[in-house]
């Protein structure tokens, strides 16, 4: 079956660094995406990885390795604002999103 | 970037009634177009895909006849929750693909409350 895997929650400090981490399993790979969700918000795009590598976008980049099916999101610089969860998305062989269940992110003053 | 519509944004409506709620890409061409469900603390649940003229494909689970799903246009697509009770209350989020593989814009979503 498909499968991704991310942590349920995690806490950090304002102005520190957080790394979320995304295991997946899934049926063909045409790309891997990060998603912000506010809490009764629809998802943001953040990021859009296909090949392996990191991507760095101003405070967020976002690391791939197709071969350990393994990426991570790196947030920088950690702000109130970003308290949200962050979810995890492969498209597969058809082209279809599989979502992981999302990252709940505290951000402490 | 490319904007979709979702249109209301809530909606209270008694049990047995008919809601329908609107997904409008405002600037581009949806190949297809998605619909999905999400409850409080959880991910977000793939309902159906539709691609225009075409019939939707839904997830097993999901009933058909429950939740009707139009994509007359390029533009637009309707979900249409049929005979509503409280336990359809729910997020229902829509959203757009220009083309593959692309990300998926998504539209504000729709908290529907049945009373």
């Amino acid at each position: 079956g498909q499968n991704i895997d991310q942590p349920t929650e995690m806490t950090a400090t304002e102005g520190a660094i957080v790394q979320i981490n995304c295991t997946y399993q899934t049926s063909g790979f045409n790309g891997l995406f990060w998603y912000q969700q506010h809490a009764g918000e629809a998802p943001t795009f953040l990021s859009y990885n296909v090949l392996d590598g990191l991507e760095e976008k101003g405070r967020f980049s976002s690391f791939l390795s197709r071969s350990k099916g393994y990426s991570y999101l790196l947030l920088k610089e950690l702000q109130m604002k970003d308290s949200a969860s962050y979810l995890c998305a492969v498209m597969d062989s058809n082209y279809q999103l599989i979502w992981g269940a999302g990252t709940k992110l505290i951000i402490k003053p | 970037g490319a904007v979709v519509s979702q249109h209301p944004s809530w909606v209270i409506c008694k049990s047995g009634t008919s809601v329908k709620i609107e997904c409008r890409s405002l600037d581009f061409q949806a190949t297809t177009m998605f619909w999905y469900r999400q409850f409080p603390k959880q991910s977000l649940m793939l309902m159906a895909t539709s691609n225009e003229g075409s019939k939707a494909t839904y997830e097993q689970g999901v009933e058909k006849d429950k939740f009707l799903i139009n994509h007359a246009s390029l533009t637009l697509s309707t979900l249409t929750v049929t005979s509503a009770h409280p336990e359809d209350s729910s997020f229902y989020i829509c959203s757009a693909r220009i083309d593959r593989p692309t990300e998926a814009f998504f539209g504000q979503g729709t908290r529907l409350t049945v009373v």
